[in-house]
């Protein structure tokens, strides 16, 4: 069973360009979360969604981030126009269907670098 | 606020030594808390956790009580090991809307 898998591992993209990170939770696990961690800093709440559903998106920046979990494939964050300090590691945690967070799992992240 | 206040690190500890990472946290009504590891190039993992006042969470050999009446859930282990090198994260919250504190390194060298 594998864990949840993020990718890419790494992204670069130039100032205005378009990010685009995927989490693909764990198997079972209806429930998807993004965190963002700047340089030494912990871990800010973006956005919960369930299949098709954004339950929670209090945390997202209200212009150039959005979010998606379709009832097929991945979740996407997306990120247009990016400027340097969208510069961050993003993370992805999913749980199970009951929604219990302290089953939840977190991705190994993305690594966004804008340069 | 609504925040969490983590001691700041870096801790640099010898093997055998005692650890407490402190914690303590602003909310209204009784949030879960939590700590979290990361190692190196990882994502965070759930090390422990209590979900009401005075409950205990303990795992590999660190444990953290809930204190209600001093808002602390501080972080502690009798005698840390070389891969006990990570960085700890303090967190509140529940469903998934956890607010996190700073972190703290922590160093164990043999």
């Amino acid at each position: 069973n594998a864990g949840v898998m993020q990718n890419p591992r790494h992204l670069v993209r130039r100032r205005g360009q378009e990010a685009r990170l995927r989490c693909s939770p764990m198997k079972g696990h209806s429930h998807v979360y993004w965190y963002r961690q700047l340089p030494e800093e912990g871990l800010k709440f973006m956005v919960y969604l369930q299949k098709e559903n954004i339950i929670d998106e209090s945390g997202m920046p209200k212009e150039r981030f959005s979010a998606e979990f379709p009832k097929e494939g991945p979740s996407i964050l997306r990120i247009q126009q990016v400027v340097r300090g969208d510069s961050a590691a993003y993370f992805c945690a999913s749980s199970p269907p009951t929604g219990e967070w302290a089953e939840a799992f977190f991705g190994q992240g993305t690594r966004l670098t804008v340069v | 606020g609504n925040s969490v206040t983590q001691m700041e690190g870096p801790v640099t500890l010898s093997e055998e030594a005692f650890l407490t990472i402190n914690c303590t946290y602003t909310a209204t009504g009784y949030p879960s808390l939590f700590w979290y590891v990361q190692y190196p190039g990882e994502g965070l993992q759930l090390l422990l956790k209590a979900t009401k006042a005075d409950d205990k969470g303990s795992n590999k050999g660190f444990e953290a009580t809930y204190r209600k009446e001093t808002t602390s859930f501080h972080l502690e282990k009798g005698s840390v090991q070389v891969s006990d090198s990570a960085v700890y994260f303090c967190a509140k919250g529940s469903q998934g809307n956890l607010i996190f504190g700073k972190g703290t390194k922590l160093s164990v060298k043999p």
